[in-house]
């Protein structure tokens, strides 16, 4: 069964930070772009990160540029999320997601994890 | 704002049919990229409904079908069921954005 459980997620303190972790099963992660996607009441889903396959390459929200890190161990079948400088805003559920699909502006997300609370709070 | 303009809402009895439109732009419909579609039921993670506009994947009922049109598209739901209830999304790519974008999500009722 392909399957993605995220863990890493809990309050931290504005200007905190981080790490979030996402271990794959059931399917050969080093082969599938993967891509962080957030949740928030108010304003639905929106695309964090991604990195394709091999890890070299990654493309960021415009929102989290700069702030954070995506990258992937694929000897562990893990993907990470990295979250510096935190916000009040980027409180949300972050999904761990697999993309799917044969060219990158075609891609879509065929595997959810359920999601890990972040809060950022004082 | 996002990307990609849905309903905020729509509604319909058991057995009717709904439509749920999505309105993008030249830089990302209208550019020929596919649009996706997920259904998101309460406390749950979100599902993979359609597919590259049009594609079912397997386990998705035939209810469920997605158009695709210039810079448009549509998912459609036939013969509503109270199990239906739930936020859906579309999805697509953006160039000038340079990443994937996300309609606001449209919250299905059935009454």
């Amino acid at each position: 069964e392909v399957q993605l459980l995220e863990s890493g997620g809990g309050l931290v303190q504005p200007g905190g930070s981080l790490r979030l972790s996402c271990a794959a099963s059931g399917f050969m992660f080093g082969s599938y772009a993967m891509t962080w996607v957030r949740q928030t009441p108010g304003k639905g889903l929106e695309w964090v990160s991604n990195i394709y396959g091999g890890g070299n390459d990654a493309t960021y929200a415009d929102s989290v540029k700069g702030r954070f890190t995506i990258s992937r161990d694929n000897s562990k079948n893990t993907l990470y999320l990295q979250m510096n400088s935190l916000r009040a805003e980027d409180t949300a559920v972050y999904h761990c997601v697999k993309f799917r699909g044969g060219t990158y502006y075609n891609y879509y997300m065929d595997v959810w994890g359920k999601g890990t609370t972040v809060t950022v709070s004082s | 704002q996002s990307a990609l303009t849905q309903p905020p809402s729509v509604s319909g009895a058991p057995g009717q049919r709904v439509t749920i439109s999505c309105t993008g732009s030249s830089s990302n419909i209208g550019a020929g990229h596919d649009v996706h579609w997920y259904q998101h039921l309460p406390g749950a993670a979100p599902k993979l409904l359609i597919c590259a506009n049009i594609n079912r994947p397997s386990g998705v009922p035939d209810r469920f079908s997605g158009s695709k049109s210039g810079t448009s598209a549509s998912l459609a739901i036939t013969g509503l069921q109270a199990e239906d209830e739930a936020d859906y999304y579309c999805q697509s790519f953006d160039s000038s954005l340079n990443g994937w974008v996300f309609g606001g999500g449209t919250k299905l009722t059935v009454l």
